[in-house]
């Protein structure tokens, strides 16, 4: 299936500072990607969805200065924590589906490996 | 707006046991429904998937019968092996591209 890969896998920062989180495509172009956060034993809540070229539309609730996203192209989206703070460490995962299997509405997505963060 | 309901784990239980776990659904229109697993240290991997009432969806020996009447979509395999083990996910897609995520579901399979 199609392929799509995060990094870093995980990530430790202080307090205050941003991290960057890449979400890349390895063999297909995706226009739409997805982002969710995954807390401990609890299912995935979805962020926001990345739109190549565009703005990210962002579930309710979620702040869009505190979780910046780009999608500057089809294969690769990043997604930055600024000023994080230790209640955002959690586990990021983002998604994406491949256009080019048969009927694009079946909905699958293939998932990033997830990268977890740590704000001490 | 749409909900995925599915049982608590951990779930624990021998090699070749019966595995069945319960996912009950909440949405408008008519979804497609999807099980994904999560084994240790990875991504989310989709399962199996069925688009309409009645359908079943089936991968690796698991089993999922789209149940309109009841609004299910119960998971199930026959004979469980060590390598089960896994995080397994019931999941949504209704109008849109969004899925909707059930809070998942531990099993554990000791040999």
């Amino acid at each position: 299936g199609a392929v799509v890969s995060q990094h870093p896998s995980w990530v430790i920062c202080k307090s205050g500072t941003s991290v960057k989180i890449e979400c890349r495509s390895l063999d297909f172009q995706a226009t739409t990607m997805f982002w969710y956060r995954q807390f401990p034993k609890q299912s995935l809540m979805l962020m926001a969805t990345s739109n190549e070229g565009s703005k990210a539309t962002y579930e309710q609730g979620v702040e869009k200065d505190k979780f910046l996203i780009n999608h500057a192209s089809l294969t690769l989206s990043t997604l930055t924590v600024t000023s994080a703070h230790p209640e955002d460490s959690s586990f990021y995962i983002c998604s994406a589906r491949d256009p080019r299997l048969a009927g694009g509405s079946s909905g699958e997505l293939f998932f990033g490996e997830g990268s977890r963060l740590t704000v001490l | 707006g749409n909900s995925v309901t599915q049982m608590e784990g951990p779930v624990t239980l021998s090699e070749e046991a019966f595995l069945t776990i319960n996912c009950t659904y909440t949405a408008t229109g008519y979804p497609s429904l999807f099980w994904y697993v999560q084994y240790p240290g990875e991504g989310l991997q989709l399962l199996l998937k069925a688009t309409k009432a009645d359908d079943k969806g089936s991968n690796k020996g698991f089993e999922a019968t789209y149940r309109k009447e009841t609004t299910s979509f119960h998971l199930e395999k026959g004979s469980v092996q060590v390598s089960d083990s896994a995080v397994y996910f019931c999941a949504l897609k209704a109008a849109g591209n969004k899925l909707t995520f059930g809070g998942g579901t531990r099993v554990l399979v000791k040999p």
